[in-house]
């Protein structure tokens, strides 16, 4: 499978607790894009990568919220200090960023949090 | 003011019905426009780009106004598999780059 992966699929933590999240994008992708979503809303925006560089982050993104692209492949997102207002699906998705036009993203099937 | 805007409906249609949804966008340097489609508990999957001069594929067909900046989404001969969440994704211009934004997405049930 060549799509872009995410580990785990799920994932259940108690308040307080940190937890990481993983992203494989499609080989060739230069940009990933991590977002998250909740009941009856469209995935929100918190952070991207172009390559390893980590190039914009939302005002969603708190500061116990970070994220990494060490070697501009996979990627991590990690909580800290879970909170139950963290429990949404996070997604991940990749595209091939050229210079003067944007492609469509392609999507992992997310890590569904919760927490207790 | 959100970015993206939709109706988030539900659209409730018999099947063989023509459906069509609509999404405004806040940000005239936008650049490219998707419908997405989100089956319950799934990941979004590309539907189909939109284009300035329209573009059809089957039943589906997109039309973009820049100048009202307003994307739209039509849907004929609706079968019982298109009931799913049809998200409107526009990539916004933000610090020199674009950012694919999401509306709330609009859900659709087919029914016999």
């Amino acid at each position: 499978d060549t799509g872009v992966s995410q580990d785990p699929r799920h994932k259940i933590t108690k308040r307080g607790q940190n937890v990481t999240f993983r992203c494989d994008p499609i080989s060739e992708h230069n940009r990933l894009y991590w977002y998250r979503q909740t009941l009856g809303q469209g995935p929100e925006f918190l952070t991207y990568f172009q390559n390893e560089a980590q190039l914009e982050k939302s005002r969603l993104l708190s500061d116990r919220f970070s994220a990494e692209r060490p070697k501009g492949s996979f990627s991590t997102l990690e909580i800290q200090r879970t909170e139950q207002g963290d429990s949404a699906m996070y997604l991940c998705a990749s595209s091939l960023d050229r210079v003067g036009s944007s492609t469509e993203a392609f999507f992992g099937q997310g890590t569904r949090l919760t927490v207790v | 003011r959100k970015e993206v805007e939709q109706d988030p409906g539900p659209f409730n249609v018999p099947e063989g019905a023509t459906v069509a949804f609509n999404c405004t966008y806040s940000n005239s340097a936008s650049q490219s426009f998707f419908w997405y489609r989100q089956d319950c508990r799934k990941e979004p999957k590309l539907l189909m780009s939109v284009y300035s001069s329209g573009n059809e594929d089957g039943r589906f067909t997109a039309q973009l106004n820049r100048a009202s900046q307003y994307i739209s989404l039509l849907i004929r001969d609706s079968k019982l598999s298109d009931s799913a969440t049809y998200l409107c994704v526009v990539n916004m211009a933000s610090g020199g780059s674009y950012i694919p934004t999401f509306g709330r997405g609009t859900s659709l049930i087919v029914h016999p």
